[in-house]
């Protein structure tokens, strides 16, 4: 079926670092999804994005992430200053239009000493 | 705002045995879909079963849910338990608000299914 691949699958990073994450979606989904997943807790809604723009953000989504999709390649999610309370799996998520099933990655474990 | 339960963190059964996960949910949206994932472990997290008719049952690879509005439940069920049924297994809600679509997800049941 449809991928979504994410790379990497694990980064660590020194807390203060910038950090990327990169999503490549299912080629003819037109909305991406990031969630934080803690461990042992649940995955939570960081943001969506379609068209180009942020169509909606958690309380999670702090100033220091960023989202974007430069000209349809990966779909990114940027941390900058990473900090301790980083440290989780974020899962990206891809939907073709009018249809509500989302295609999820693998997961990038990322881990902020 | 809207919000999924799944009651149960760890669920251990004895292959052969019915398995039942609990799910329920609250959201003040008429208009829900009910779905269940399930993420094997190094695997990205799939689509097992999604349903957005009252009181009509769902089947996929021999699991099944029946959404029913009146008690916000999605259960997933499955009649005999397999080995290779051990994953995690997330219930989502997802309502349509203002044009936005952003799926909420429960904590996750994990089931062991061992012989």
């Amino acid at each position: 079926g449809p991928k979504v691949l994410q790379i990497p699958s694990h980064q660590i990073i020194d807390m203060g670092q910038m950090v990327t994450l990169n999503c490549d979606p299912v080629s003819n989904h037109l909305y991406f999804y990031w969630y934080k997943q803690i461990l042992g807790q649940q995955m939570e809604f960081l943001v969506n994005f379609y068209n180009g723009k942020v169509m909606e953000k958690s309380k999670l989504f702090k100033d220091q992430f960023s989202v974007e999709r430069p000209d349809g390649s990966y779909f990114t999610l940027k941390i900058q200053p990473t900090a301790l309370e980083d440290s989780a799996v974020y899962f990206c998520a891809s939907r073709w239009d009018c249809q509500n099933t989302l295609y999820f990655g693998a997961g990038t474990r990322l881990s902020v000493l | 705002g809207d919000s999924v339960t799944q009651t149960e963190g760890l669920v251990t059964l004895t292959e052969g045995l019915p398995v039942m996960l609990n799910c329920t949910y609250q959201t003040i949206y008429s208009n829900a879909f009910l779905f269940w994932y399930v993420h094997y472990l190094n695997e990205s997290p799939w689509l097992l079963l999604r349903s957005s008719t009252d009181n009509k049952r769902t089947e996929h690879q021999g699991f099944h849910a029946t959404l029913h509005k009146s008690s916000s439940s999605f259960h997933l069920q499955k009649s005999s338990a397999q080995l290779s049924d051990s994953a995690l297994y997330y219930c989502a809600l997802s309502v349509t608000s203002g044009g936005n679509y952003k799926p909420t997800f429960g904590k996750g049941t994990s089931l062991v299914v061992h012989p």
